[in-house]
């Protein structure tokens, strides 16, 4: 089993322009969620997706779009990006159930110029 | 709502110490506790989780936590710490009242191990 997958591990972007980060979750599993870890900060929640939907969505502008596929995997989306966007986008996958621990991907490390 | 926070942004230890890292939270609803540890450069790791039972939770690497509900804390503790666990842990919650998964982060608390 390889876990949460993230790609590109690493990107570099320019303010203005957009990006897309992917993830494929745990086998099995068929909920994602993305956070974004800021330096020196914990993750922040962004939103989750379950059964293709977005569930539940945190405190974050709608430049911030997702999408799931059928196959569970899932995209994040950031239009118009900002300097503050730089972070550590983390996807995490689990069971559709309440405690349900999350299993997390090693990131994708955005860095906006 | 819910918050987390985490007394100790840094905690320097020397090897084959105790150490305790605090959590505390705020929620007007009951929920679920964990602690994820962070290595430089990686996602995170489950060390441990609090559903519902025993208060002593018992987790990977020799750690352990205990859930105070009067105090609204879930300290984590390890009795002797080996080099290898230095690393950034985060202490986070979920509602329980959801029928989804979502967490709320503490800040962190970088463990520095020394010999």
């Amino acid at each position: 089993d390889a876990g949460v997958t993230q790609s590109p591990t690493h990107l570099i972007k320019t303010r203005g322009q957009q990006v897309t980060l992917r993830c494929s979750p745990k086998s099995g599993h068929d909920t994602v969620s993305w956070y974004q870890q800021a330096l020196g900060q914990g993750p922040q929640f962004i939103f989750q997706y379950y059964e293709e939907e977005e569930r539940q969505r945190g405190n974050f502008p709608d430049r911030f779009s997702g999408h799931q596929f059928p196959n569970y995997s899932s995209e994040l989306n950031v239009n118009a990006l900002l300097l503050g966007d730089s972070a550590l986008y983390l996807c995490a996958s689990s069971f559709s159930a309440r405690g349900a621990e999350a299993f997390f991907g090693q990131g994708t490390r955005l860095t906006v110029v | 709502a819910q918050s987390v926070t985490q007394l100790d942004s840094q905690v320097p230890v020397f090897e084959e110490a105790p150490v305790e890292l605090r959590c505390n939270y705020s929620s007007s609803v009951s929920v679920y506790l964990f602690w994820y540890v962070q290595y430089p450069n990686q996602g995170l790791q489950l060390l441990l989780k609090y559903l519902s039972g025993s208060t002593l939770v018992k987790g990977i690497n020799g750690f352990e936590a205990e859930f105070n509900k009067s105090q609204t804390s879930f300290h984590l503790r390890k009795p002797s710490v080996h080099i290898s666990d230095t690393a950034e842990y985060f202490c986070a919650v979920s509602p329980m009242n959801t029928g989804f998964q979502k967490l709320v982060f503490g800040t962190g608390t970088r463990l520095l191990v020394s010999p």
